[in-house]
């Protein structure tokens, strides 16, 4: 059974670094698959954040682009989310996924099969 | 971007069958997938490839999608399906997953 875990601190600082990892068990994340961030603000709907495939090749969300790295530690089976200069806006439940990717001549399967229970992460001084 | 329109609320009653829609531009052309998220949970993937169930989703779980509009719907509703169900394709334009606003089915 796959199984996701969000870890990192709860509360950040406007202008600071948000730092979150999620540990994966029950999969090797060197095997396949992407692995991606989706968030949440309070009341609100998803919002993807970015992905990462195994061999390190990434992809972000343009509109956090500027502010966004996500690394992969195969040997821990760990991959991991950094945003900086974050603001009140960022203040949201933080989701770890494994993202199922196929492409067929074009038509692209891409979906969250496993997700992480989730983490509030809020900014405020 | 490509944007995926979902109506914010949808309402049924116990037994009867709920439909929740997800408008896009030619959205019949993509793989659409389904997620439910009950409050304080995680999304669950419900529907992938517009209309296949993960194993563990009730057949009463089905998808279709053509022209600008892809359809969940839900048979035989019953009081633990109320949850928000979001609509997810792949934004080939932009290659990204791009995620509709949600829909809150209530149960009446």
């Amino acid at each position: 059974q796959v199984q996701l875990q969000e870890s990192g601190p709860g509360l950040v600082k406007p202008s600071e670094t948000l730092s979150l990892t999620c540990t994966v068990s029950g999969y090797s994340i060197s095997s396949g698959y992407y692995w991606g961030w989706i968030r949440q603000p309070p009341g609100k709907g998803l919002e993807w954040i970015g992905s990462i495939y195994p061999s390190g090749s990434t992809y972000y969300n343009p509109s956090l682009k500027s502010r966004v790295t996500i690394s992969v530690d195969t040997s821990k089976n760990q991959f991991s989310l950094k945003l900086n200069s974050v603001t009140a806006a960022d203040t949201a439940v933080y989701y770890c996924a494994r993202a199922y990717y196929y492409d067929s001549s074009g038509y692209i399967e891409y979906y969250f099969d496993y997700w992480g229970q989730g983490t509030l992460v809020t900014v405020s001084s | 971007s490509y944007v995926l329109t979902q109506p914010p609320s949808v309402s049924v009653a116990p037994g009867k069958t709920a439909r929740v829609t997800c408008g896009g531009d030619n959205i019949g052309s993509k793989s659409v997938h389904w997620y439910q998220q009950k409050p304080g949970q995680a999304p669950v993937l419900v529907v992938y490839d517009d209309s296949d169930r993960p194993s563990g989703i009730p057949e009463r779980f089905s998808g279709s999608n053509s022209g600008n509009t892809a359809t969940l719907t839900i048979s035989r509703v019953e009081a633990g399906d109320e949850a928000a169900y979001y609509c997810q394709v792949w934004d080939s334009s932009s290659d990204h997953p791009v995620f509709g606003g949600g829909t809150k089915l209530t149960v009446l």
